[in-house]
């Protein structure tokens, strides 16, 4: 199975820039996609392959990558952003999902 | 507006079985795939299984294979994951989620999730 790494916390401050990484154990092309679950609720995607912002999603968000590493980017982050981010992989069978990483506001 | 409601779950012995369904609306069901995703008590996501919007296509996570059935009501706008000889590692939130049309699995649509608890 392709294994997806993420670091698990960081903490920033509101208004800052944040990168949240995901390294593939394998390539993935372009089938990187990253989800945001406040707690209590469902997850919601908010970047679909790699680099394309899903519908309603703010333009704080953005993606990038390739291959094997990519990035998720909050700029500037809000303190509403407080969430676990996950990135998941379908090029790949099994579909895949990181180990999440907890965003802490300062 | 896209809503997907779960039901079904609850408290149930360990090598018991167990429905779930996800009601669908807002959309076009049978156009769409659609997946399960778990996610065990403080812990990450974990795809269960996929079905294609006719069926034709089903896959599962080697976790549940052989124990889980996903199937699909295009008339009732409903899918189902069958689960039985139940573990305590089964316990966990099971989400559905949609898949995004024309792009292999994004799921743009969850629902709130069933819990699911395996335990004697």
């Amino acid at each position: 199975d392709t294994v997806l790494t993420q670091s698990p916390a960081l903490a920033v401050s509101p208004g800052e820039r944040v990168s949240i990484s995901c390294r593939a154990s394998e390539g993935v092309n372009s089938y990187m996609h990253w989800y945001q679950q406040k707690p209590g609720q469902q997850p919601k995607l908010l970047i679909y392959k790699a680099s394309n912002l899903a519908s309603g999603v703010p333009a704080r968000f953005s993606g990038s990558g390739s291959g094997t590493d990519f990035t998720l980017t909050i700029d500037p982050v809000e303190a509403d952003d407080t969430a676990t981010y996950f990135c998941q992989q379908s090029w790949n069978d099994p579909r895949t999902f990181g180990g999440g990483t907890k965003l802490e506001l300062k | 507006e896209v809503q997907l409601v779960e039901s079904g779950g609850g408290l149930v012995q360990p090598g018991r079985s167990l429905k779930l369904s996800c009601l669908a609306s807002g959309f076009t069901f049978s156009n769409y795939g659609m997946n399960w995703i778990r996610q065990a008590p403080g812990k990450g996501l974990e795809w269960v299984a996929s079905i294609s919007s006719r069926s034709s296509y089903i896959y599962y996570a080697d976790t549940v294979k052989g124990r889980f059935t996903i199937s699909r009501d295009n008339a009732k706008n409903t899918l189902y994951l069958q689960m039985t000889s139940l573990r305590s590692e089964d316990t966990a939130l099971y989400y559905c989620a949609r898949e995004y049309y024309g792009y292999k699995g994004v799921m743009d649509a969850w629902g709130q999730g069933a819990s699911v608890t395996v335990s004697s």
